[in-house]
């Protein structure tokens, strides 16, 4: 059984730009959470994504989007970076909303 | 007030001791409960889910209290490889949409 995995484990970017994540969720899994994640603190949850829908999303602005693909794998994508959105962004799958989450290593991303 | 607190320590303690944290919440419709494990700069891991009769494993038990809106984590016998951040999640949902919301984290250090 092969678990959450995430491309790639680093990036950096200048602001302004563009940035897409990639997150492949584990066997049998068909819901996608991204979270954002600063130095000492929690993750903040970003959107939930069930069955290629949007099911939940966070207090994170729009230019902050992304997708599920029909292989339940996911995209978060920011436009228009700013200094501020440089943390490390993890995703985790789970059997379906509301049930046991297991995390991928993270994409850590630093913005200039 | 913030949706789900935690003392964000750090705890320390010596190996052998009994420790215990709690995570408060504010939103009375919050359905499931976890405790996840970080270690420094990596993903977080699943501990254990908290059921309502309360649950244990191994040396780990957690605990419910919808009365007073708090979960409890109790570690019996530490050892030094329980070092770590501790992470409590409280989903609440609605028509099907889980959000996550996730505690600061409360640092554990258990010294010889």
């Amino acid at each position: 059984e092969t678990g959450v995995t995430q491309s790639p484990t680093h990036l950096i970017k200048t602001r302004g730009q563009q940035v897409t994540l990639r997150c492949s969720s584990q066997s049998g899994h068909n819901t996608v959470s991204w979270y954002q994640q600063a130095l000492g603190q929690g993750p903040q949850f970003i959107f939930q994504y069930y069955r290629e829908e949007e099911n939940g999303r966070g207090n994170f602005p729009p230019r902050f989007s992304g997708l599920q693909f029909p292989n339940y794998s996911s995209e978060l994508n920011v436009n228009a970076l700013e200094l501020d959105d440089s943390a490390l962004y993890l995703c985790a799958s789970s059997e379906d909303p509301g049930h046991e989450q297991y995390f991928g290593p993270g994409t850590r991303l630093t913005v200039t | 007030r913030k949706e789900v607190e935690q003392d964000p320590g750090p705890f320390n303690v010596p190996e052998g001791a009994t420790v215990a944290f709690n995570c408060t919440y504010s939103n009375s419709a919050s359905q499931s409960f976890f405790w996840y494990r970080q270690d420094c700069r990596k993903e977080p891991k699943l501990l254990m889910s908290v059921y309502s009769s309360g649950n244990e494993d191994g040396r780990f038990t957690a605990q419910l209290n919808r009365a007073s809106q708090y979960i409890s984590l109790l570690i019996r016998d530490s050892k030094l490889s329980d070092s770590a951040t501790y992470l409590c999640v409280v989903n609440k949902g609605a028509g099907g949409s889980y959000i996550p919301t996730f505690g600061r984290g409360t640092s554990l250090i258990v010294h010889p």
